[in-house]
């Protein structure tokens, strides 16, 4: 059975600065998809970044982009020129190709401060 | 843009009530999910749907059901509340699983069973 690991509770910034939000997983699939979501503190769940295991070009989006490295099965956030709205809980998945079911990290909170 | 409600925000109810809680998509999706959050332990999947009328259990069914009727409405039922379901509810929807689509949330049933 795959597993998604986010080993920090928590993290904090400094508006402006750059922060990498961390997750490992475990599978023996090798055709998946990765994802970052996040959640504010009103709860909506929203979709930050997702990587196609197939595609060694870390995906990007903005100032959220990734550092996939499928060998060691780590699939890093890093947010750059952080704002204060990036405040939020962060949320690692993994889906396997041929099903929609998604399985989460415990999520890492963000702090930003100003 | 996709919109996934639910039907209330925050919910009280006394250990033994039958519960039921309603997600309601506007996209079209065929796949919908009801996901329990719990701090330390991210989201782990209730149960899911692929179609109207047909249902899989996901990690921790026990103590729910499940009724899909109609096609963007997906409801989650405890039978009798107990006081360890007390928890954050979160609905999703999402497309076949043929494409690399996301999965698109509601903004949460804070359920408290006292």
């Amino acid at each position: 059975a795959q597993t998604v690991t986010q080993s920090q509770p928590e993290m904090s910034v400094q508006e402006a600065e750059t922060v990498t939000l961390s997750c490992t997983y475990d599978t023996s699939e090798s055709d998946y998809y990765l994802f970052w979501y996040k959640q504010p503190p009103s709860r909506q769940m929203i979709l930050v970044i997702r990587q196609e295991a197939y595609k060694q070009q870390n995906a990007t989006e903005n100032r959220f982009s990734v550092n996939f490295q499928k060998a060691a099965k780590s699939f890093s956030l890093k947010i750059s020129d952080s704002q204060l709205g990036d405040a939020a809980m962060y949320f690692c998945a993994y889906r396997s190709y041929n099903t929609d079911k998604l399985i989460f990290g415990t999520g890492t909170r963000l702090q930003v401060f100003p | 843009d996709v919109k996934v409600t639910q039907s209330s925000r925050y919910l009280v109810k006394r250990t033994g009530e039958k519960v039921f809680l309603e997600c309601v998509q506007d996209m079209d999706h065929e796949n919908m999910f009801w996901y329990r959050q719990d701090p330390g332990l991210g989201l782990r999947l209730i149960y899911f749907s692929y179609d109207v009328k047909m249902k899989e259990k996901g990690d921790i069914p026990e103590g729910y059901s499940v009724s899909r009727e109609k096609k963007e409405r997906f409801s989650l039922i405890l039978e009798s509340a107990s006081t360890n379901q007390t928890s954050m509810y979160l609905c999703a929807s999402s497309q076949t699983p043929d494409s690399p689509d996301t999965q698109y949330f509601g903004p949460g049933t804070r359920l408290t069973v006292l």
